[in-house]
């Protein structure tokens, strides 16, 4: 199995842009977990999906952020507009009920 | 959630074992204990979870204290690339979630 994917491994973007992380979780596994690591905040919950669903949110900051779960390999997490301080490096996790979570190798955003 | 305390850091010498300690006074019955770990540039990564046994694998030990209070993550034999940031974790039975500490940095001297 090739884990968790992430994509892309770094991105770039001016402030206002919209930006797109995606993740394809491992197969089989039905949670799938946003997290965001900032030196200041450590790893944050940003929201979680149970079989395809959204179950909690409550980490999302703002409106400006948006996560879809279409189907059981895929996810995207989009920022509109971004801003600065939205840069940090976003993890993407899977896992089957009760069991570890994995983690993709992360996405490092910077919003310049 | 109930919260851990762990020490900032930590150093070990290269090939000796490490105690990485975990104070969880608040835990409950149906709290699990959760170890992760993140190497440097990496995502975290699942070393080992227990409930009140002590529990063993390739990686590491759990060693849960009687009243469930502490808990000790025990690497055998530390080599250069367990340097990493370990987090201590409680995950309630049935909870999808996963709430990180600012964990231990662990230093091993070579």
């Amino acid at each position: 199995d090739a884990g968790v994917i992430q994509s892309p491994r770094h991105e770039v973007t001016e402030m206002g842009q919209e930006v797109t992380l995606r993740c394809k979780p491992i197969s089989g596994h039905n949670s799938l977990f946003w997290y965001r690591q900032t030196m200041m905040r450590g790893l944050e919950l940003l929201i979680y999906f149970n079989n395809n669903v959204p179950i909690d949110d409550s980490g999302m900051p703002e409106d400006r952020f948006s996560a879809k779960m279409p189907n059981a390999s895929f996810s995207t997490l989009k920022i509109q507009p971004s801003e600065p301080r939205d840069s940090a490096v976003y993890f993407c996790a899977s896992s089957l009920n009760d069991y570890g979570y994995t983690f993709g190798s992360g996405t490092r955003l910077t919003v310049v | 959630d109930a919260k851990t305390t762990q020490p900032n850091s930590m150093e070990s010498n290269e090939e000796e074992p490490v105690h990485l300690p975990c104070n969880h006074s608040t835990i409950s019955g149906t709290d699990y204990i959760h170890w992760y770990r993140q190497l440097p540039s990496q995502g975290p990564e699942y070393v080992i979870h227990g409930l009140t046994s002590n529990v063993n694998n390739r990686m590491a030990s759990l060693a849960i204290a009687e009243d469930r209070k502490s808990s000790t993550l025990i690497l055998h034999r530390a080599t250069l690339r367990d340097a990493a940031v370990y987090y201590c974790i409680l995950r309630k039975t049935g909870a999808n979630n996963l709430f990180f500490g600012t964990g231990t940095r662990l230093t091993v001297i070579p």
